[in-house]
């Protein structure tokens, strides 16, 4: 079982307020991401790190920001949350396979924000 | 680019039903493809895999076969149960490319 995880589970928070989603990882995988999700949706990968230090925007371009200074710690903060943030984000790791190839993603149980 | 297909959803049935969701890609090279599934309220879990063609991925008896003449991956289980219920994704990574692609999603409901 994946020792990913993810706090808070449920957000309702109001317009113009900072927020940091916490994730944390205990499986010491390099490679982190953000997705962020309408239930039941397809994904959108929003930011991932290969690494400590290391942090890259995604696909779908969006006014959250991360930090990786540790490997298990991956937070992703928006610093004036708007109701057009309102969604579900959801964090994932996964290790490198041999000759770093690519290796399944280990998902957490996801952060639903509402914001107001 | 690199991309996947699913089936539009919801796709409803009865129990003991037979379930096929069908999952087609378009990559450069030759990919690893993988089925996910998303349980009500929860982050997704990995349900099986196939890295070359020809491999059959198999869990909870769900199977895919990596077929790469047609460029498929459906997922396929003999006898559905109401615990199936959840929102299913089909997703490639090609190699040298470390993001996996992800297909829509297909929402499956199983019905007593």
């Amino acid at each position: 079982e994946a020792d990913i995880y993810q706090t808070p589970r449920y957000l309702v928070i109001g317009t113009g307020k900072k927020i940091t989603l916490e994730c944390s990882q205990t499986m010491g995988h390099d490679k982190m991401y953000w997705y962020q999700q309408d239930p039941g949706m397809e994904l959108h990968l929003i930011h991932y790190s290969y690494g400590v230090n290391s942090t890259e925007k995604g696909d779908l371009s969006s006014e959250s920001t991360v930090s990786r200074i540790r490997t298990e710690h991956f937070p992703l903060t928006l610093e004036s949350a708007r109701p057009s943030h309102t969604s579900q984000y959801l964090c994932a790791s996964s290790p490198w396979g041999r000759d770093r190839a690519y290796n399944e993603q280990f998902f957490g149980p996801g952060t639903r924000l509402t914001v107001l | 680019g690199d991309s996947v297909t699913q089936m539009e959803g919801p796709v409803t049935l009865s129990e003991e039903a037979f379930l096929t969701i069908n999952c087609t890609y378009t990559a450069t090279g030759y990919p690893s493809l993988f089925w996910y599934v998303q349980y009500p309220g929860e982050g997704l879990q990995l349900l099986l895999k196939a890295t070359k063609a020809d491999d059959k991925g198999s869990n909870k008896g769900f199977e895919a076969t990596y077929r790469k003449e047609t460029t498929s991956f459906h997922l396929e289980k003999g006898s559905v149960q109401v615990s199936d219920s959840a929102v299913y994704f089909c997703a490639l990574v090609t190699h040298g490319n470390y993001q996996l692609i992800w297909g829509a999603g297909t929402k499956l409901i199983i019905k007593p």
